[in-house]
């Protein structure tokens, strides 16, 4: 079936370093699938935080980067420097082609960014 | 903004009780989902309705969860009855019919 693997549990970043969250995934559609980033704030409802359709491309958001590699299955999230405002839990997440529903999501991975 | 509605945003309920969450989705939208959200499990897709047809219901939440969708302007999820092992957050989302959701503030369920 379609999966999504992320790095799991907690990420403890200092203020202003970099980060990447590793997300990797699977499916067994013959289209590419469409991949996202959701991110959910302290208090705050799940929300979309960049998404790309297209192999080979990048999206952004916020200062976030996320780049579609078809050749290793991967979609990892970067963002140069943080800020604590960073702090949230993010999503990987695919849908398997564009004219599916469902969305598939990782388990989440919680960044805690340290003043 | 007429976002997704959830209420009530925190329950707590007795082991064995019954409780119903709401939502209102965004208006116009076709599909609405209901999500469990752990931090071991992650997102758990428990049911899923197009156009207030039942389309999918996780097999393993069929015991003692149920979703029902009277109207396209809202949606229950009636769990019934309640375990500790319930705890949890529960999301609702609503899209016009493609991968572009639109999250609620989610329901905090504590069972006690």
């Amino acid at each position: 079936g379609d999966s999504v693997t992320q790095t799991e549990g907690q990420v403890t970043v200092s203020e202003s370093k970099s980060l990447i969250i590793n997300c990797t995934y699977s499916t067994t559609s013959i289209a590419y699938p469409n991949l996202f980033w959701y991110v959910r704030y302290p208090g705050e409802g799940l929300q979309l935080l960049l998404k790309v359709i297209t192999a080979g491309q990048k999206g952004s958001s916020r200062g976030f980067e996320a780049t579609y590699n078809k050749e290793t299955t991967s979609f990892h999230l970067q963002k140069a420097s943080v800020q604590e405002s960073d702090s949230a839990v993010y999503y990987c997440a695919l849908v398997p082609d564009t004219n599916a529903y469902k969305v598939i999501f990782g388990k989440g991975t919680h960044l805690h960014v340290l003043p | 903004d007429a976002g997704v509605t959830q209420t009530p945003r925190h329950e707590v309920a007795e082991k064995g009780q019954t409780i119903i969450l709401k939502c209102e989705p965004v208006s116009g939208h076709n599909d609405l989902f209901w999500y469990r959200q752990t931090k071991i499990q992650g997102l758990e897709l428990l049911s899923y309705f197009r156009s207030k047809s039942l389309m999918e219901d996780g097999g393993a939440f069929k015991d003692r969860f149920k979703a029902e969708m009277l109207n396209s302007s809202f949606s229950t999820l009636k769990i019934q009855p309640t375990e500790p092992k319930d705890s949890a957050v529960y999301l609702c989302a609503s899209s016009p019919g493609n991968s572009d959701y639109t999250f609620g503030s989610g329901t905090r369920l504590l069972v006690i």
